[in-house]
């Protein structure tokens, strides 16, 4: 079966500091991958997306970045953490077609 | 152009009585529709979903939703509620082959009450 792994569970980081947020899937080959950030009491926010090796489609032009150096490895970065950068980030992924997204437990990011 | 309306932000139901969440879409396309459950600091879980079959659709935990084209509508219901369903759920509306449209909507914040 498809896992899905996204770590750390919760981190603080300093304003100004950057930033490293690891996704994995186990049990599939070439999902579409998916980072999503959600603020407290809203929905979520589509951040970035991929659908191969090297491939990032941005949805918020901000100062995060993603990459995809693995087929089933998917990584958001900062350079310099602003406090609005706070917040709950959640990675998915899903097969090809209609299929549903599959989320990861989620990283809580506080920016001090 | 895509988007998902959920009617209610907040939704109180006692034990055991019927639960219903609405959820209204827009879609130029033919649209696949899901629901999420969402417990506090925890990722999104699946509890259904709708790719142009059945009309009506059964998901885990006892939950349900009927597509209803004529209604733009995608509704959630459970026959009894659980103390344990109290959780955010999020209506979800998706188009075939387009990474960038999945739209979720904001959210309804279900509390059970004993």
């Amino acid at each position: 079966s498809q896992t899905i792994h996204q770590w750390p569970a919760t981190l603080v980081q300093p304003v100004g500091s950057p930033l490293s947020l690891e996704c994995t899937v186990e049990g599939t080959s070439n999902p579409n991958l998916y980072w999503y950030r959600q603020a407290a009491g809203r929905g979520l926010q589509l951040l970035f997306y991929s659908v191969g090796i090297g491939q990032i489609s941005s949805e918020v032009p901000q100062n995060l970045s993603a990459s995809r150096p693995q087929d089933r490895q998917f990584i958001l970065s900062s350079k310099k953490l602003l406090l609005s950068d706070s917040g709950f980030y959640l990675c998915a992924w899903r097969g090809q077609g209609l299929g549903a997204l599959h989320f990861g437990n989620g990283t809580r990011l506080t920016v001090t | 152009a895509q988007s998902v309306t959920q009617l209610d932000s907040h939704v109180s139901v006692s034990e055991g009585t019927p639960v219903l969440l609405r959820c209204n879409y827009s879609s130029s396309y033919s649209p696949s529709l899901f629901w999420y459950v969402q417990h506090p600091n925890k990722g999104l879980q699946l509890l259904l979903k709708y790719t142009s079959a059945a009309t009506l659709v059964k998901g885990i935990n006892g939950f349900e939703a009927e597509f209803k084209k004529s209604e733009t509508s995608f509704h959630l219901t459970k026959p009894s509620a659980h103390m344990s369903d109290a959780a955010e759920y999020f209506c979800v509306v998706s188009a075939p082959n387009r990474d960038d449209k999945i739209i979720f909507g904001k959210g309804t914040r279900l509390h059970i009450l004993p």
